[in-house]
């Protein structure tokens, strides 16, 4: 069974400009969850969506967006990027359960 | 608000040797409590989880945590550490039917087992 895929694995970008990343959760699983990995700060929540909704955001400013399609795969939209945006994204999907979470490998987006 | 403390940025450890992973969390209400690890260049790995019953949990690799509501830990434990246990590892909290507030995690404690 495939796990959670993340494309694409690094994103080099300069600032000013847009980012998109991709999730593909497991299949059958229906919540998607967002998280920033930035160095020093452990796991920050972003976003989490289930069932097509987005459920709740974290603390992070409104360029930073996201959708989850009908297949529940689902997509990270970070506008307007600054230099501190570079962190490693990690994409996680359960089936409609905090009680454990399958993350993908992520996506390292360097700001330059 | 729930939160978790990791209070160690890095532990080292002998291989062979037990070690011990420190989390505290703190909540309004019985917590959910999880320890994830993440190897290099990949994501997180679930380790195990405290729901409610039995205090002392186990989980994958050998690994086990004690769940203490005195002390508000959730400290993670392994009998005998190997050099293939080097990671990050995450403690994270939630608090059940807490409608849409997600899975806290805490900043993350560096393991080092040297041969």
């Amino acid at each position: 069974e495939a796990g959670v895929t993340q494309s694409p694995t690094h994103l080099i970008k300069t600032r000013g400009q847009q980012a998109t990343l991709r999730c593909s959760p497991i299949s059958g699983h229906t919540s998607v969850y967002w998280y920033q990995q930035a160095l020093g700060l452990g796991l920050q929540f972003l976003l989490w969506y289930d069932e097509g909704e987005e459920r709740n955001r974290g603390n992070f400013p409104p360029r930073f967006s996201g959708r989850q399609f009908p297949n529940y795969s689902s997509e990270l939209n970070v506008n307007a990027l600054e230099l501190e945006d570079s962190a490693l994204y990690l994409c996680a999907s359960s089936a409609g359960s905090w009680e454990k979470l399958f993350f993908g490998s992520g996506t390292q987006l360097s700001v330059l | 608000a729930q939160s978790v403390a990791q209070p160690e940025d890095q532990v080292n450890v002998a291989e062979g040797n037990p070690l011990t992973v420190k989390c505290t969390y703190s909540v309004s209400g019985n917590p959910y409590l999880f320890w994830y690890v993440q190897y290099p260049n990949r994501g997180l790995q679930f380790l195990l989880k405290y729901i409610t019953g039995d205090n002392l949990v186990k989980g994958s690799y050998g690994f086990e945590a004690e769940f203490n509501k005195s002390q508000t830990s959730f400290h993670l434990k392994k009998p005998s550490a190997l050099v293939s246990d080097s990671a990050l590892y995450f403690c994270a909290v939630r608090v059940p039917n807490s409608g849409n507030t997600p899975l806290v995690f805490g900043k993350g404690t560096r393991l080092s087992v040297i041969a």
